[in-house]
């Protein structure tokens, strides 16, 4: 089994330019995520799906946007591309919620200059 | 609102010694869980161990084990036997909120294993 993949593992965008970061599980897991990493806060939740065709917010959304059409995919778009969304992003799936296991992609670093 | 606080930005060890790393946490919930993860420099986020509020007996695996204060609000992870290969970052988590749970990191520890 793959786990969580994601694709690009790094970017460099442009301000105001647009990106989708790429999340796809093979787990069959219900729950995806997609989490932000910034030097020294640790992992602020940007948005969450618990099945396909559900989504919601979580604690930092703005700027983002994100769709769940199949169980194996949660992509995270970036629209107009500010350099307060350069972090590290990480997709996490798990079967029934965050209350267990979560399952990481590899993360993407990327640079919004 | 729930919150994850690690006190210690970074902590240290020589290898085979043993090391505590402190997390204490708050919610307002009687059911919820906790956990450990390690973020070593190839980035990826791994579980180290998971804990029931409701499990009085602390989880343990392999080398790591944790003191689960659910008085105090605390929730400590012990590494017996430090391996060079523990050096990480290391992310206390709760996962607390009824029947929809949600999961808040603390800031983490940057754990670094001596030779």
């Amino acid at each position: 089994n793959a786990g969580v993949t994601q694709t690009p593992k790094f970017r460099i965008l442009k301000i105001g330019q647009s990106m989708t970061l790429q999340c796809a599980q093979d787990m069959n897991h219900n729950y995806m995520y997609w989490y932000r990493q910034d030097p020294g806060m640790g992992l602020k939740l940007i948005y969450y799906s618990v099945g396909a065709g559900i989504t919601d917010k979580g604690e930092v959304p703005n700027g983002y946007n994100v769709s769940r059409s199949t169980t194996e995919d949660f992509p995270l778009r970036l629209e107009l591309a500010a350099p307060s969304q350069t972090s590290v992003y990480f997709c996490a799936s798990s079967y029934q919620g965050p209350n267990e296991k979560l399952f990481f992609g590899s993360g993407t670093q990327l640079s919004v200059l | 609102a729930q919150t994850v606080t690690q006190s210690q930005p970074e902590m240290s060890v020589q290898e085979a010694e043993t090391v505590t790393l402190s997390c204490t946490y708050d919610t307002s919930e009687n059911n919820y869980y906790l956990f450990w993860y390690k973020q070593p420099p190839s980035r990826q986020m791994i579980l180290v161990i998971r804990q029931e509020a409701y499990k009085q007996q602390n989880a343990t695996e392999n080398r790591f084990s944790v003191n689960f204060q659910k008085a105090a609000k605390s929730f400590s992870l012990k590494i017996s036997d430090s391996q060079l290969g523990d050096t990480a970052m290391y992310f206390c988590a709760l996962a607390s909120g009824g029947s929809n749970y949600k999961l808040t990191f603390g800031k983490g520890t940057l754990l670094t294993v001596n030779p």
